[in-house]
């Protein structure tokens, strides 16, 4: 009865592969969100998708693509993959209009690029 | 425009005594504070949050946090430590109503001495 889940959990791949990451909320919230945690584990948001629909698209190179097929998950794929992008990522759900709507994080997926 | 300051990135307490982790806030309407809690390879939990009722703010694990608009702060506190407290600590705000742009503090790592 996970709130947020991801899939996988961990994730190791080499330079220029392709690769997707999955989230899933079971919390009926119409909002959801990919934040980025770096090596100085700063997080930042990365984008957010609200009833499937982008709402924020934050300064993310292209080759992040994220996919809403429904308002209960947001994928993120990651095309030609780089060094740079070694990180952990975090997806979150939060329903708008309640005060504060509060975000609840998945896991995360420690992402590894070799 | 909004941002977060967490004054110590490293704090180092003794089992049984205070912790004191310290956040101060830049934000250009009435915000919303957040604490969340990140164990070792585990998500981001929320601790607790302010919304603009009470100042005092009580959270999970003993943990409170008092908002003290005079100084633009929020800091977190808990009476005595526990060696399960040891986790990096985030301080976070965002639009008073709005958790869609959650502006994160670079983080605060607590370590619990026995």
């Amino acid at each position: 009865d996970t709130a947020v889940s991801q899939t996988p959990k961990y994730l190791v791949t080499q330079m220029g592969n392709d690769k997707s990451i999955k989230c899933e909320q079971n919390l009926g919230h119409d909002t959801m969100y990919w934040y980025k945690q770096d090596s100085k584990k700063f997080l930042k948001i990365m984008f957010s998708y609200n009833n499937k629909e982008l709402i924020i698209n934050e300064t993310v190179p292209n080759r992040f693509s994220p996919k809403s097929p429904d308002k209960a998950h947001l994928n993120l794929h990651i095309n030609s993959l780089e060094l740079g992008d070694s990180a952990v990522y975090f997806c979150a759900s939060s329903q708008v209009g309640t005060a504060p709507d509060t975000q609840y994080f998945g896991p995360g997926t420690r992402l590894t690029v070799l | 425009a909004q941002s977060v300051t967490q004054l110590d990135s490293h704090v180092s307490v003794s089992e049984g005594t205070p912790v004191l982790l310290r956040c101060n806030y830049s934000s250009s309407y009435s915000p919303s504070l957040f604490w969340y809690v990140q164990h070792p390879n585990k998500g981001l939990q929320l601790l607790l949050k302010y919304t603009s009722a009470a100042t005092l703010v009580k959270g999970i694990n003993g943990f409170e946090a008092e908002f003290k608009k005079s100084e633009t702060s929020f800091h977190l506190t808990k009476p005595s430590a526990h060696m399960s407290d040891a986790a990096e600590y985030f301080c976070v705000v965002t639009l008073s109503g709005s958790a869609r742009q959650l502006t994160f503090g670079s983080g605060t790592q607590l370590t619990v001495l026995p």
